[in-house]
């Protein structure tokens, strides 16, 4: 069974860094590429980052330059390295899984980790 | 950017009916590259649609997607009290990689 279990969310001031992880078990971590998706309170969905089974990376335009998206396929996690955080991040932060390559959908989501960015 | 505007914002309906939900790009977005999930409050998104048309395992034949270009849909033939929450269209391509819709919610008349 596919499970994805996100930890590191808390309550950070304006500015500080929080790290993100997501333990991934019941599938061939190294061979999927995985993302980071957000949702703010009340709000819809919105892309963060992702990472490919060679380690290329993306992010969406709003964190571009501030967060940092990796992998450590020996421990099978997921992370996502915020700095410079705002208010505007505040969020409940999903890793997901990829269809596969080639087929970029989310088929397997996290529970969530929840980031408050307030002084 | 593609941007996705889904309609309507809310749809209320009753179990049995049938339910159209709308999905539309800024651009042209490959059939491919298109999908739709369900989030119920609490839950974290369900893929139901993928590739436009293709239903993801274990997802109900009530449910289907079509479209193409710029215009795509989910509809629901029989609405199930569980099919009341709010959907999400998804496109990838170009930057950023992934863009969602603003979402369409279900609900109960």
């Amino acid at each position: 069974e596919v499970q994805l279990v996100e930890s590191g969310g808390g309550l950070v001031q304006p500015g500080g860094s929080l790290r993100l992880s997501c333990a991934a078990s019941g599938f061939t971590f190294n061979t999927y590429p995985m993302t980071w998706v957000r949702q703010a309170p009340g709000k819809g969905l919105e892309y963060v980052s992702g990472i490919g089974t060679g380690g290329s990376t993306s992010y969406g335009d709003s964190v571009k330059g501030r967060f940092t998206i990796s992998r450590d396929t020996s421990k099978n996690t997921l992370y996502l390295q915020m700095n410079s955080l705002r208010a505007e991040d505040t969020a409940l932060y999903y890793c997901a899984k990829i269809y596969r390559s080639g087929s970029p959908f989310f088929d397997y989501w996290g529970q969530g980790t929840l980031v408050a960015v307030s002084s | 950017e593609v941007v996705l505007t889904q309609s309507p914002g809310t749809l209320s309906l009753s179990p049995g009916e049938r339910a159209t939900l709308s999905c539309r790009a800024s651009q042209s977005v490959s059939s491919s590259y298109l999908a739709w999930y369900q989030q119920k409050p609490g839950q974290a998104p369900r893929l139901l649609i993928y590739g436009a048309s293709s239903r993801a395992t274990g997802i109900p034949d009530r449910f289907s997607g079509s479209g193409s270009g710029t215009d795509f849909t989910l509809t629901i033939s029989r609405l199930e009290p569980e099919d009341f929450a709010v959907y999400y269209c998804q496109q990838y391509g170009g930057s950023p990689l992934y863009t969602f819709g603003q979402g369409t919610k279900l609900e109960i008349k």
